[in-house]
């Protein structure tokens, strides 16, 4: 079964504290990576799609990368509107119509203090 | 440029009633989809409709049916609402279902079942 597995659940940081967060899956092949991020009372805007083992992509304080098994968002001196929920999901290749579907992560809570 | 648009943002119903949740999109996008959000669940797939014309059940169908009035318009409705249906739902469209498409999604409906 297709799973996608996200950690920590919430992180709570300092501002200009760097850390990673992590998307574990496993899927029977996959057509891409997605991370979006949520803001509260909002929905999941896109930031980024990987496709293949070695692939990185980066926009301001952001940089997502991918191996086989794994992606990992960094962030690199966080500031507060940094905060919010990132969400990991996959699309991944199978049988019949639902090959274009998304399979999320529960999301890592991201928290960043002044 | 509105992107995805739902309506309504909020709503609370009475066990048994039933109420249709509206969405529309002017990315002129093909693919449409119904989600449901709920803590530590993550998003999970209703319904989806890969182009004008055809709708598709995605992972949690049961209680719900969709329309895909038009290219633009895809509706979820609620046929006698249940306290287990409390819950986000997000609509989200992409260009289509390729590798790699993108979804977009909307703010949200949230909806409480008493």
């Amino acid at each position: 079964e297709d799973q996608v597995t996200q950690s920590p659940e919430a992180l709570r940081l300092q501002e200009g504290e760097s850390s990673s967060l992590n998307c574990s899956y496993t899927v029977s092949g996959l057509r891409g990576l997605f991370w979006y991020r949520q803001d509260p009372g909002k929905g999941p805007e896109f930031l980024f799609t990987l496709y293949s083992a070695g692939e990185e992509k980066e926009k301001e304080r952001l940089k997502a990368t991918l191996t086989k098994k794994e992606s990992f968002l960094h962030i690199t001196a966080p500031k507060p509107e940094d905060s919010a929920t990132y969400l990991c999901a996959v699309q991944a290749r199978s049988w019949g119509g639902s090959q274009g579907n998304l399979i999320f992560g529960k999301g890592t809570k991201l928290s960043v203090k002044p | 440029n509105a992107g995805v648009t739902q309506t309504p943002k909020f709503q609370v119903l009475k066990t048994g009633q039933s109420m249709t949740l509206q969405c529309a999109q002017d990315m002129n996008h093909n693919s449409m989809y119904w989600y449901r959000q709920d803590p530590g669940m993550g998003l999970r797939l209703i319904y989806y409709s890969a182009s004008e014309g055809t709708t598709d059940k995605g992972e949690v169908p049961n209680g719900y049916n969709v329309s895909r009035l038009n290219k633009r318009e895809f509706s979820l409705r609620l046929e006698s609402a249940a306290p287990s249906q409390t819950s986000v739902y997000f609509c989200a469209s992409s260009l289509d279902r390729g590798q790699g498409s993108i979804q977009y999604f909307g703010a949200g409906t949230r909806l409480s079942v008493l």
